[in-house]
Parts: C-alpha cells; structure tokens; sequence
C-alpha cells in the first residue's frame, strides 16, 4: 500500500525557475493539502482541496498554485521560486465526510525544496 | 497567524519520568488533534478528541480536550526513549476539517535513557 507518495524527494533550484511539486494518493481520498513545514513555524497550510475540480486558499498562498484535475493527484506549482520559499513541503489527504470532528490527515514523506 | 500556541517547544527527560505537553488556543476548535512525526517522516495520528472536557488514553499517553475545546494537552507517563519526537498539536475549525487544519509549531521531545 502506497498512501500518499510525493516527487521529487528534494531538490535545489535557482531563483526565478518554474517548479512543480506532485503528490498522488492511492486511497480515494476526497480532500488533499499542501502544508509547508519550516524551523520555528511549524507547519502551515498552502491550499487545500475538498474534491476533484475545486481548490482554496490555506495560511500561505502567495507565490504558489494548485490544480485537482483528477481524485488522485493533486501538484503544487511555484510560477517563479524565491529563496523564502525554502522549505518542507508535505501533501496530506484524507476523507472528509459529514462529521462534526477533523477526519485523520495521511501526510506523504515530503519534499524538501533549496531555492538560491 | 499561529491560533496554536505549543509549550515547551523543546523538553529533553530521563527515561522513566512523566511529562505534560500544552497546547492553548483563543480561538474554539470543532476538535483537535495530535501527531506525532518522525525525522524524514511526514506527520502520523495520534489522537482526535472532540468533546470538552474529553480524556483519551493511549496506553502511556493520555490526551485531554478543555471544557471550552480552546485548549488540550499530552501527557506522558514513564516516558521511553522510543517517544522521542516532534509532537504537534492540530486543530480544525470546521467539521471533517476539510479546509485544512491549523498546526501548533510542535513540541521537540527527547527520551534520554
């Protein structure tokens, strides 16, 4: 069983480069995020989708998009990186349903991403 | 802006010993929850606890909700050098948290044995 797998593993990439992040998940999951972990701020939301087709705006949108073409996929593209962009980027997914409670997030092993 | 405020941030024990992990909010939360991540890892559940004044266990972990669902804590019990950690705490505004959830910036805990 996969889960959530996520590529590259990391990468280092110039200032001003085009870079696109992928997450896929196995699970049929209906929502997938894109959270960014850094020393000292822990992690915070990019965007979010709650279903194929529709997207929204987390903590830290700026410099970043998203697209939900399909259940499975979900990447995260920066149009033009910036070193403030360094950072731990994790894919989560999970299964929201009606309830009144947070349904468990499965995180994927994340990318970790240089920006000189 | 972090509505998840963590304490300590770092907490390094002998094994054996007990300790509690904070984690407070202004703000009320639908429910909170507990992960635990491992270096190189991506964050894994612990714990969702829903209702005020809920306690939760997990053989040496014992997990609490506050009345007011604003604030929660982790307390470990003879602790072993195996809970070693980041511990974050996460809380969702709204039901099955399908806007994303709001992350605590973690409590770094080391097990010395």
């Amino acid at each position: 069983i996969a889960g959530i797998t996520q590529a590259p593993t990391s990468q280092i990439l110039a200032a001003g480069r085009r870079m696109t992040l992928r997450c896929t998940q196995d699970m049929r999951h209906n929502a997938m995020y894109w959270y960014r972990q850094d020393l000292g701020l822990g992690l915070r939301l990019i965007h979010y989708s709650n279903t194929a087709g529709t997207t929204g705006k987390g903590e830290v949108p700026d410099g970043y998009s998203v697209s939900r073409a399909n259940t499975d996929d979900f990447p995260l593209t920066l149009a033009s990186a910036v070193p403030s962009q360094t950072s731990v980027y994790f894919c989560a997914s999970s299964e929201v349903g009606t309830s009144f409670y947070a349904d468990e997030q499965f995180f994927g092993p994340g990318t970790r991403l240089t920006v000189l | 802006t972090q509505l998840l405020e963590q304490s300590p941030q770092f907490l390094s024990i002998q094994e054996g010993e007990n300790l509690t992990v904070y984690c407070n909010s202004s703000s009320v939360f639908s429910s909170l929850q507990w992960y635990r991540q491992e270096p190189g890892e991506g964050p894994v559940l612990l714990v969702t606890v829903v209702t005020g004044g809920e306690v939760k266990k997990l053989k040496r972990l014992t997990f609490q909700f506050g009345d007011a669902r604003k604030d929660s804590s982790l307390h470990i019990t003879a602790a072993q050098p195996g809970d070693t950690g980041l511990y974050l705490c996460a809380g969702a505004k709204r039901g099955g948290g399908a806007d994303g959830l709001t992350f605590g910036k973690g409590t770094h805990l080391i097990i010395q044995p």
